[in-house]
């Protein structure tokens, strides 16, 4: 079974800083999606970036990107420019690409980001 | 809300009553997902539902029930027999290769 696995409960950064948050999972597919998600106070839960296990490439959405590492089974997210609007908690997302699989998505506990004025 | 609309936000309940959760997307997608989330906490999923009339438990099903009468309508029951029904609710569609994209949830009160 897959799982995934965020080991920073907290974690702090200075406005305007950069921050990397941890993803590890583990599975034994090949084929796979990534995420990650934010939910401000608010608690929408908001897509931040996505990412195609077939792709050797890192994603990235304005301040976020992703750090990849497919054998070692890591996904981390990295914000620049930290914004105070950037707190928030985030959780990694680990999806199967197998066709015809059970749809089961799984989330890590997500990691709470404070953002320091 | 990226096509799926959660009612009610809020919603008060005694203990011992049955209550339902509205979950409807709008988006012709086919599967549908419900959550939990406990203060602090991340998402513990409850069902799922990749077609109508067909649905899966998730991790935590026990005390709830699911019904997927049409493709749009995926309500959530909880029951009297779910011992901590106190909790926020995220419902969730399906995009095809995709991310899951959610309502904005219903927090659920039970006293």
């Amino acid at each position: 079974a897959q799982t995934v696995t965020q080991s920073q409960p907290e974690m702090s950064v200075q406005e305007a800083e950069t921050v990397t948050l941890s993803c590890t999972y583990d599975t034994s597919e090949s084929d796979y999606y990534l995420f990650w998600y934010k939910q401000p106070p608010s608690r929408q839960m908001i897509l931040v970036i996505r990412q195609e296990a077939y792709k050797q490439q890192n994603a990235t959405e304005n301040r976020f990107s992703v750090n990849f590492q497919k054998a070692a089974k890591s996904f981390s997210l990295k914000i620049s420019d930290s914004q105070l609007g950037d707190a928030a908690m985030y959780f990694c997302a680990y999806r199967s690409g197998v066709e015809n699989r059970d749809d089961k998505i799984i989330f890590g506990k997500g990691t709470r980001l404070h953002i320091l004025p | 809300d990226g096509g799926i609309t959660q009612s009610p936000k809020y919603l008060f309940r005694k203990e011992g009553q049955n209550v339902t959760l509205s979950c409807e997307q709008n988006l012709n997608h086919d599967a549908m997902y419900w959550y939990r989330q406990d203060p602090g906490q991340g998402l513990r999923l409850i069902y799922y539902s990749q077609i109508v009339n067909d649905f899966q438990k998730g991790d935590i099903a026990e005390g709830y029930s699911v019904s997927r009468e049409k493709k749009e309508s995926f309500p959530l029951t909880v029951t009297s027999a779910q011992k901590n029904p106190t909790a926020f609710y995220l419902c969730a569609r399906l995009t095809g290769g995709g991310p899951l994209h959610f309502g904005n949830g219903t927090r659920l009160t039970v006293t």
